[in-house]
């Protein structure tokens, strides 16, 4: 079946810091990957998307590169702040055609000023 | 993308009551889900809520604990029948775009005592 691994959390760093967020899938054929992002008290937001091998999705600083051949999605910032602080759900969407997304567990994430 | 309101947006029940959940979109959108969100977890998929007809639930969710309506193109409620503490959870609904991408309300958390 589809399935969405992630980097067990919590993770703690300092402004400014080096940010990598792993995350593996399993899936048959070619699914669409996502990074969510939900803020303290909201919903998820949408933070990039890949919907093809080899695709760099990209937003506000954070960039996560579709890897079909390590079947991973890892997400990165070069630099984080603490207005990052957030809960970063990984998850895939089967099929282009296809609705269902299927989430990663989460990584509650907390920068320190 | 859609701006996706819930009301309420918290709410505190007694076991073997009942709640609604409504969901309002700002647009006709085709496509409308139902996921919950248990503490500590991530998303799971309750139902997709068709207009014009049935709900489709996944596995482990049935109708009679978590009837679903979907009268118009712009609005969906999701109702929890005869709460346990188990039910305790962020609610959320989320609508799909002409391009399946999917955008999250604010949630509803529900606490059961």
């Amino acid at each position: 079946g589809n399935s969405v691994t992630q980097m067990e959390g919590p993770v703690t760093l300092s402004e400014e810091a080096f940010l990598t967020i792993n995350c593996t899938y399993t899936a048959t054929g070619y699914p669409s990957l996502f990074w969510y992002v939900q803020y303290p008290g909201e919903g998820l937001q949408l933070l990039l998307k890949a919907t093809k091998a080899d695709d760099k999705g990209s937003n506000k600083g954070f960039e996560a590169t579709y890897r079909k051949e390590t079947t991973s999605f890892h997400l990165e910032k070069g630099s984080v702040q603490v207005s990052d602080s957030a809960v970063y759900f990984c998850a895939l969407r089967r099929s282009p055609g296809a609705q269902k997304l299927v989430f990663g567990q989460g990584t509650r994430l907390t920068i320190n000023p | 993308s859609a701006v996706i309101s819930q009301k309420p947006s918290r709410d505190i029940c007694q076991r073997g009551t009942s709640l609604t959940i409504q969901c309002q979109v700002d647009s006709q959108v085709t496509m409308m889900f139902w996921y919950r969100q248990q503490p500590g977890q991530s998303l799971t998929l309750i139902a997709t809520a068709n207009q014009g007809s049935e709900a489709t639930y996944e596995s482990g969710f049935v109708i009679d604990k978590f009837p679903i309506s979907r009268p118009n193109l712009t609005f969906s409620t999701l109702t929890v029948s005869n709460m346990s503490p188990e039910d305790s959870s962020i609610y959320l609904c989320s609508v799909g775009d002409r391009a399946y991408e999917q955008y999250f309300g604010p949630g509803t958390r529900l606490t059961v005592t």
